[in-house]
């Protein structure tokens, strides 16, 4: 029974069109995390979001759009995709925001052609 | 189901003394492994990896063992220092299976002075 899960685990797609990706945890945690890693293996925390609402937001392009409908859910909504965007992306969880054991998703390997 | 696991949630060690965090796994499809070093409010960092074509990888205080046969792997660091202070992931991959990533859990190693 997977913890966290991650849909698409793969998404090929164009410049410029817009995409979702989704993530859902059933740990029953409070804490969800977007990360993005790059082509040297760096893990970038993108967002957090603790019980729905956004806790962190580093400087990513406002064409990143997080959405949690509720806390077992983080979506990441990305506009006009750029070539730059091609990366894996994680999403995590954790019981609070204090707490240091998260659990990963497996990725999800975006390729913007 | 976790197919990565650090069994330890923490570690307390003395600076200077020799620092070795461990991971487990359960897939033998794994072939390739890392291990990730993260401070507070901030993303892992990459630290150090492994192929499962070596059996030790070696970088600077930075030692990583693989055991392939019984599935585990351990993160040496020695001489520790108080800078190393934070949590580490280990994580799995495969090229053959679509390189998704397995992360661990976390230790969270505290070095006192």
């Amino acid at each position: 029974d997977t913890a966290v899960s991650q849909t698409p685990k793969y998404l090929v797609t164009q410049m410029g069109n817009d995409k979702s990706i989704k993530c859902e945890q059933n740990l029953g945690h409070d804490t969800m995390y977007w990360y993005k890693q790059d082509s040297k293996k760096f893990l970038k925390i993108m967002f957090s979001y603790n019980n729905k609402e956004l806790i962190i937001n580093e400087t990513v392009p406002n064409r990143f759009s997080p959405k949690s409908p509720d806390k077992a859910h983080l979506n990441l909504h990305i506009n006009s995709l750029e070539l730059g965007d091609s990366a894996v992306y994680f999403c995590a969880s954790s019981a609070s925001p204090l707490s240091e054991t998260q659990y990963f998703g497996p990725g999800t390997r975006l390729l913007v052609l | 189901d976790q197919q990565v696991k650090q069994n330890s949630p923490s570690l307390s060690v003395q600076e200077g003394r020799i620092s070795i965090l461990n991971c487990d796994y359960t897939n033998s499809m794994f072939d390739y492994f890392l291990w990730y070093k993260k401070y507070p409010a901030e993303g892992p960092t990459f630290l150090i990896s492994i192929s499962s074509i070596k059996d030790k990888n070696e970088d600077g205080r930075f030692t990583v063992f693989l055991n392939k046969s019984a599935k585990h792997l351990s993160l040496h660091i020695v001489p520790s220092q108080p800078g190393d202070s934070a949590v580490y992931f280990c994580a799995a991959t495969s090229f053959n299976t679509g390189n998704q990533f397995y992360f661990g859990t976390g230790t969270s190693l505290t070095v006192i002075p």
